[in-house]
C-alpha cells in the first residue's frame, strides 16, 4: 500500500484560502468517505481536524473544510492564519486488511 | 476527558525487540467500535500507520511491517502493547497511540515517545 500523495509544501499570505489535495487510488480515497485530516504543529502530537472527508469535530475552527472527488481529496483553510502554519497529513481506509494509509504531508507556510 | 500516553524504552539495540505501552483513560477499549492504535513518524519525515486492535480483539498490522509486530490490549488495565522485533536503526521514530471511537480516523492522540535504535 504506496502512501497517498500530497504537495511538499504550500504557502499563502494571511485571511487568503489555501487547499491541500490527497491524491490516491480507486483502493483508498476512491473507495469511500474514510479520509481525515490531521494537523500537526512541530514537537507536538498530530491534531485531527476533519473526518470522513468533511466532518469537523467540536472545537475545529469552520476555517478549515474538506471535500473529495474521485480519487483526490482536499482540504481547504480560508482567512488563513499565522497559527495554521503547520504540517498537515490525510489519511484514507484502503481496505479491510489495511484500513489506514497517510498521506506524504504538507507544509504550510504563512508568509 | 480522553487522554493516551505511551511508554517504554527511548533506546534500544539492533535486533532487540522493541515493547510499547499505551495507557489510556476516558473510553473502554470493549465499547464496540472502538480501536487502539499505533503510528509511528520518523524524524523529519511523514506519519505511518502500525497497527490497530479492535474492541473485539481483531488486530489489524501495515503489511509492510506484519512480520514484526504484535499488538495485544489489556481491557482491565486500559492498555495496549505494541512489540516489534529485529529493531534497526531505520526504525528510529516518535512512536504515537491514537484512539480510533469508528470509522478510520484517530480522534486523540498521545504525546509520542522518540525511540532511537542505536548500538
Amino acid at each position: 500500500q504506496s502512501a497517498l500523495t500530497q504537495p511538499a509544501s504550500v504557502s499563502g499570505s494571511p485571511g487568503q484560502s489555501i487547499t491541500i489535495s490527497c491524491t490516491g487510488t480507486n483502493s483508498d480515497v476512491g473507495s469511500s468517505n474514510l479520509v481525515s485530516w490531521y494537523q500537526q504543529h512541530p514537537g507536538k502530537a498530530p491534531k485531527l481536524m476533519i473526518y470522513e472527508v468533511s466532518k469537523r469535530p467540536s472545537g475545529v475552527s469552520n476555517r478549515f473544510s474538506g471535500s473529495k472527488s474521485g480519487n483526490t481529496a482536499s482540504l481547504t483553510i480560508s482567512g488563513l492564519q499565522a497559527e495554521d502554519e503547520a504540517d498537515y497529513y490525510c489519511c484514507s481506509y484502503a481496505g479491510f486488511s489495511t484500513p489506514f494509509v497517510f498521506g506524504t504531508g504538507t507544509k504550510v507556510t504563512v508568509l | 476527558q480522553i487522554t493516551l500516553k505511551e511508554s517504554g524504552p527511548t533506546l534500544v539495540k539492533p535486533t532487540q525487540t522493541l515493547t510499547l505501552t499505551c495507557t489510556f483513560s476516558g473510553f473502554s477499549l470493549s465499547t464496540s467500535g472502538v480501536g487502539v492504535g499505533w503510528i509511528r513518524q520518523p524524524p523529519g519525515k511523514a506519519l505511518e500507520w502500525l497497527a490497530l486492535i479492535y474492541w473485539d480483539d481483531d488486530e489489524r498490522y501495515s503489511p509492510s511491517l506484519k512480520s514484526r509486530l504484535t499488538i495485544t490490549k489489556d481491557t482491565s488495565k486500559n492498555q495496549v502493547v505494541l512489540t516489534m522485533t529485529n529493531m534497526d536503526p531505520v526504525d528510529t521514530a516518535t512512536y504515537y497511540c491514537a484512539h480510533r471511537p469508528y470509522g478510520s480516523s484517530w480522534h486523540h492522540w498521545g504525546q509520542g515517545i522518540l525511540v532511537t535504535v542505536s548500538s
